[in-house]
């Protein structure tokens, strides 16, 4: 039972590039859930997902795209990366409050 | 959901109890507490949660007000390792995406 896994761990990117945040839980959740979180800050949800087909936005959507085609997969998509999505990304899982999160991981865009 | 204050930072010696308070005063009928920790680089990880009576588990305990309007969550033995920031979330038990919202926490530094 590996619980929320993420790839990768780190990456660098260019202004204007793109790429795609990997999440899989193994728990048979529903509920998925991308935050970010800034330097010395709390966390800020992204996008969630409540099952496979839903997602819905969070606090801070803009820049990001979600799709939710399995129970077990939540990618995070950024278009155009821009300095301000420099972040470490935590992807997670669970329901009613209770929530397992994955190790992160830390982007920087140059 | 319900805001929440807590003190940004405590200090505690290693072995003693840590005892981190959080303020609720607006929480509601339907509301429940919870308790996570972030350790340095990692995700944050699910402590204990409870609505009114008092919670322990292998974790820590959580002792709730009888007002409810505020909670303190006890570390009985601290260790080094218990060295984090602690968030105190209040979340609706009907909430529609089961979110969790985040605020700065209580960043605890466990020392020898």
């Amino acid at each position: 039972n590996a619980g929320v896994t993420q790839t990768p761990k780190f990456r660098i990117l260019k202004i204007g590039q793109s790429m795609t945040l990997q999440c899989t839980q193994d728990m048979n959740h529903n509920y998925m859930y991308w935050y970010r979180q800034d330097p010395g800050m709390g966390l800020k949800l992204i996008y969630y997902s409540v099952g496979a087909g839903i997602t819905d936005k969070g606090e801070v959507p803009n820049g990001y795209n979600v799709s939710r085609s399995t129970t077990e997969d939540f990618p995070l998509r950024l278009e155009l990366a821009a300095p301000s999505q420099t972040s470490v990304y935590f992807c997670a899982s669970g329901g009613g409050g209770k929530q397992f999160f994955g190790p992160g991981t830390r982007l920087t865009v140059l | 959901d319900a805001k929440t204050t807590q003190p940004p930072s405590m200090d505690c010696a290693e072995g003693r109890a840590a005892n981190l308070p959080c303020n609720h005063s607006t929480i509601s009928g339907n509301e429940y507490v919870y308790w996570y920790r972030q350790i340095h680089s990692q995700g944050p990880q699910y402590i204990i949660h409870g609505l009114k009576n008092n919670e322990t588990n292998e974790m820590a305990s959580l002792i709730i007000t009888e007002d409810r309007k505020s909670s303190t969550l006890i570390l009985p033995h601290a260790t080094l390792r218990d060295t984090a920031v602690y968030y105190c979330i209040v979340r609706s038990w009907n909430n529609a995406g089961n979110m969790l919202t985040f605020g700065g926490g209580t960043r605890l530094m466990v020392k020898p």
